[in-house]
């Protein structure tokens, strides 16, 4: 079965500094691989998606993720953070027939 | 495009009551799911629609949950009796096409209490 793992239930930052959320995947065959948004009292919203193409994927807001089968990671990062960042950011993969299984989740707060 | 409508976006009910959520999805969407989530963790799925058929229902508690989608537009998922546990977010989603990594778009969710 396919399954993420977040690292981090929460994690800090100063606006202006690099942001980092770990997410590891399990999976038994080549995953899609997301990463959504969810802001207070919103619906979730998409980030950015790994779908086999390239490793390096852009996002939108500046975020992006690195797709590495040899340490089954999938981590999201951004190089500056702003503060309407703050959110709680989830690690999402296609379980097969666009089945997803969602990590806990991370919440990110960004202190001005 | 219009988004995800879900309603009502609120509801308290006693346990033991019964509920019902409306979704309609974006429209030409031919899949639809319903997830779960409750406070502190990730969505969960319970039940997934290709047009008006079930693709999954694996981990939807069949017991007390329903759910159903007539002419492959609209949707429901009903909840009878309630018990306290199903205190969540009820989110509804949908995706133009099913199959590996096609883009999921969320509606803002109903949030039940059950006290």
């Amino acid at each position: 079965a396919q399954s993420v793992t977040q690292l981090d239930s929460h994690v800090s930052v100063s606006e202006g500094t690099p942001v980092l959320l770990r997410c590891n995947y399990s999976s038994s065959y080549s995953p899609s691989l997301f990463w959504y948004v969810q802001h207070p009292n919103k619906g979730l919203q998409l980030l950015l998606k790994y779908t086999s193409a390239a490793t390096l994927v852009k996002g939108i807001n500046g975020f992006e993720a690195e797709f590495k089968k040899s340490e089954t990671s999938f981590h999201l990062t951004k190089p500056s953070a702003h503060m309407s960042d703050a959110a709680e950011y989830f690690c999402v993969v296609d379980s097969g027939y666009s089945t997803l299984t969602f990590g806990k989740g991370t919440m990110l707060l960004v202190s001005p | 495009e219009a988004g995800v409508a879900q309603s009502p976006r609120y509801k308290i009910i006693e346990k033991r009551q019964s509920v019902a959520f409306w979704c309609n999805p974006i429209s030409g969407h031919a899949t639809l799911y319903w997830y779960q989530q409750i406070l502190g963790q990730g969505p969960k799925l319970l039940i997934q629609f290709q047009n008006n058929g079930v693709v999954d229902d694996s981990q939807l508690p069949k017991d007390r949950f329903s759910a159903e989608r007539l002419k492959g537009v609209d949707s429901t998922l009903k909840i009878q009796p309630a018990k306290l546990e199903d205190s969540a977010v009820y989110l509804c989603a949908s995706s133009l096409v099913s199959g590996q990594g096609p883009e999921q778009y969320f509606g803002p969710g109903t949030r039940l209490t059950v006290t």
